[in-house]
């Protein structure tokens, strides 16, 4: 299995902050990686597939990018909406696997 | 829009079978993988498998021999089997469309809201 790392697991920021959050896979996968955004009791929310395309309605503050085993999730302006947790996911081979998470605070 | 709607129930008891379903709305059910995901608070997201429209599945290997996915095209809707279940299958699990770029790459695009489903006498 392909085995996602994300860090920080936690970070607190404030509103208008630069926020960037990293996932790293155990192997090298390409750019079959997805980002997803999930508020307490509701379901991820899909922002990014392929490493760096946008979804379709997601705020151009979202962008991300890299490929083989390092990938980096930014938000460039952090708005009240976005505080949330932040996971990765590959789907370059099965069993798909997620990162545990990064738990973005209010600072 | 394309609306996920999972249900049953919430209660199983342990070595009986999990039994799930998903109604998909708002499009064509045609072309796209659907998944069963779960997430607990000690294990995070865990992709359970999907079932492709026409039929073919693909499972976690952790939990192939106990899950069985299936399609109902007539019905826009997909099934999850879990059978000889235990407190770790205690979860929330989602229902999730899977939508592919030209290059493979599948993504979950839509999102069930989520059941959870305990495992208890």
């Amino acid at each position: 299995d392909i085995q996602m790392t994300q860090s920080p697991s936690s970070l607190s920021a404030s509103v208008g902050d630069r926020v960037t959050i990293s996932c790293r896979a155990s192997q090298s996968m390409s750019s079959y990686l997805n980002w997803y955004q999930q508020k307490p009791g509701k379901a991820p929310k899909l922002l990014i597939y392929a490493a760096s395309t946008l979804h379709n309605g997601v705020p151009s503050r979202f962008s991300a990018s890299g490929s083989g085993t390092d990938f980096t999730l930014t938000i460039s302006s952090l708005q009240p909406e976005d505080f949330a947790t932040y996971s990765c996911q590959q789907t370059y081979s099965a069993p798909f696997t997620f990162g545990g998470g990064t738990r973005v605070q209010i600072k | 829009q394309v609306q996920l709607q999972g249900s049953g129930p919430g209660l199983v008891k342990p070595s009986e079978t999990l039994s799930l379903s998903c109604a998909v709305s708002g499009g064509s059910i045609s072309g796209y993988y659907y998944n069963w995901i779960r997430q607990t608070p000690g294990k995070g997201l865990e992709w359970v498998g999907y079932v492709y429209h026409s039929g073919g599945t693909n499972y976690n290997p952790s939990l192939k021999s106990r899950v069985t996915i299936s399609v109902d095209t007539s019905k826009n809707q997909f099934s999850l089997k879990m059978n000889s279940v235990t407190a770790a299958d205690t979860a929330v699990y989602y229902c999730a469309r899977g939508g592919r770029t030209l290059f493979g790459l599948i993504y979950f695009d839509y999102w069930g809201p989520g059941m959870l489903v305990t495992v208890s006498s």
